[in-house]
């Protein structure tokens, strides 16, 4: 089965330090993955994907994510983090076996500390 | 540029009654979906469709209806509603090439007394 394990619910860091927030994921197939951020009381939005390629993958406002295929993980990373990167993130994959169905972690809450 | 749009944004139920969340997408994607997402819980899929005059259930379809009789179109009718109903749900579509991402509506939170 398809799944996603996002460990850390919550991750603190202080401005200006660097941000890591993990992902695992469990697939049948090749993996699609795909990082999403969440601002209070507003949509998801697309950060990055991993397709096929490189394995490491820049995104929007200066995120990137590493993919690893044998350790099965996709952590999201900043090289200095910022007050305004504080927010939800959610790490997703999509097996295009099953309907192309997207499977969602449940959420890592970003804190940067000023 | 509308992209994904829902309606209502706020919806208050009492328990029994019937509503329909409109969504509608102006990208021309062909895969829709529809999200519940509840706290510690993520985003779980309700109901997903792969084109017009398809559609098929996700995890947590219970409760719910769908139809998709237009490419641009993808409501979400809860038939009878249930205190367990009360969450945030959220409409996202996505183009072709299947490995293409979801692009989300703004949500509608739903509330049921």
């Amino acid at each position: 089965a398809q799944s996603v394990a996002q460990p850390e619910d919550q991750v603190n860091v202080a401005e200006g330090n660097p941000l890591t927030v993990k992902c695992t994921y469990s697939v049948s197939g090749n993996p699609y993955l795909f990082w999403y951020v969440q601002y209070p009381n507003r949509g998801l939005q697309f950060l990055l994907k991993y397709i096929t390629g490189d394995n490491l993958v820049k995104g929007s406002y200066g995120f990137e994510a590493e993919f690893n295929k044998s350790q099965t993980s996709f952590h999201l990373k900043k090289p200095s983090a910022l007050v305004s990167d504080s927010a939800l993130y959610f790490c997703a994959v999509r097996d295009l076996g099953t309907g192309n169905q997207f499977y969602f972690g449940t959420g890592t809450s970003l804190t940067v500390i000023p | 540029n509308a992209g994904v749009t829902q309606t209502p944004k706020f919806q208050v139920l009492k328990t029994g009654q019937s509503m329909t969340l409109q969504c509608a997408q102006d990208m021309n994607h062909e895969y829709m979906s529809w999200y519940r997402q509840d706290p510690g819980m993520g985003l779980r899929l309700i109901h997903y469709s792969v084109g017009a005059g398809i559609t098929d259930q996700g995890e947590v379809p219970n409760g719910y209806n769908v139809s998709r009789s237009t490419t641009e179109d993808f409501p979400l009718r809860l038939l009878s509603a249930a205190p367990s109903q009360t969450s945030v749900y959220f409409c996202a579509s996505s183009p072709r090439p299947l490995g293409g991402e979801l692009f989300f509506g703004e949500g509608s939170r739903l509330t049921v007394l």
